[in-house]
């Protein structure tokens, strides 16, 4: 079943904006990630939060993660061009541990 | 270099055919991943393999059938396409399975777009 809920589902921005995007899940996790996607291209890895984990720092990335309320936030700030793509949360749980994907949040940076 | 690759990139068939989809991998991982992602850009996992041993299979169609000839491939077997299996296929892979506390990263490939007609 779906884990991660992506919210916007879109996100238009001028350049130098920030840009944060939501994510909910629905069971206990061990992880999550954020992935980027270019239009046409494959996932990137931006950046990953343990669980026992509240924030996250990775350039101009910031995330964060509510346990208690099943929820991260990714925060782009001083958004660019090149940021325009679909991001996507990710996590993780159970022995093997599959990754279940998001639904994505589509944003756009105008120059 | 490129570090997963996936052939073909595009793949247009008639219902009913048989397809595969092959993936390669030249950074020394030990797992590798099958991912289908719909219209709606849901991603979704369809199996995994560790060493050349199957360790996640999701409700997949028996019609799919994945094959690993050795860590560095994972193959993708499709038998008598259907209209809903047209989707854009990712191959990924990660230096470990994720386990426990551990965590690894995955590396995904260009993807492969299947169209069935």
């Amino acid at each position: 079943s779906q884990q991660g809920e992506e919210d916007p589902q879109a996100l238009s921005i001028q350049e130098g904006e920030n840009a944060t995007m939501n994510c909910s899940y629905k069971t206990s996790i061990n992880n999550l990630q954020w992935y980027r996607q270019n239009s046409g291209r494959g996932l990137v890895h931006l950046i990953l939060i343990r669980s026992n984990e509240r924030e996250k720092h990775s350039g101009r990335l910031r995330v964060t993660l509510d346990t208690s309320k099943k929820s991260s936030s990714l925060l782009i700030t001083a958004s660019r061009a090149a940021d325009t793509a679909s991001y996507f949360c990710a996590t993780t749980s159970g022995g093997y541990q599959k990754v279940t994907f998001g639904t994505g949040t589509k944003l756009q940076v105008i120059p | 270099d490129t570090a997963v690759s996936q052939t073909p990139k595009y793949l247009v068939t008639q219902m009913g055919n048989d397809k595969s989809i092959k993936c390669e991998q030249n950074l020394g991982h030990d797992t590798m991943y099958w991912y289908k992602q719909d219209s709606k850009k849901f991603l979704k996992i369809m199996f995994s393999y560790n060493n050349k041993e199957l360790i996640i299979n999701e409700t997949v169609p028996n019609r799919f059938s994945p094959k690993s000839p050795d860590k560095a491939h994972l193959n993708l077997h499709i038998n008598s396409l259907e209209l809903g299996d047209s989707a854009v296929y990712f191959c990924a892979s990660s230096q470990r399975p994720f386990a426990g506390g551990d965590l690894y990263e995955q590396f995904f490939g260009p993807g492969t777009r299947l169209t069935v007609l």
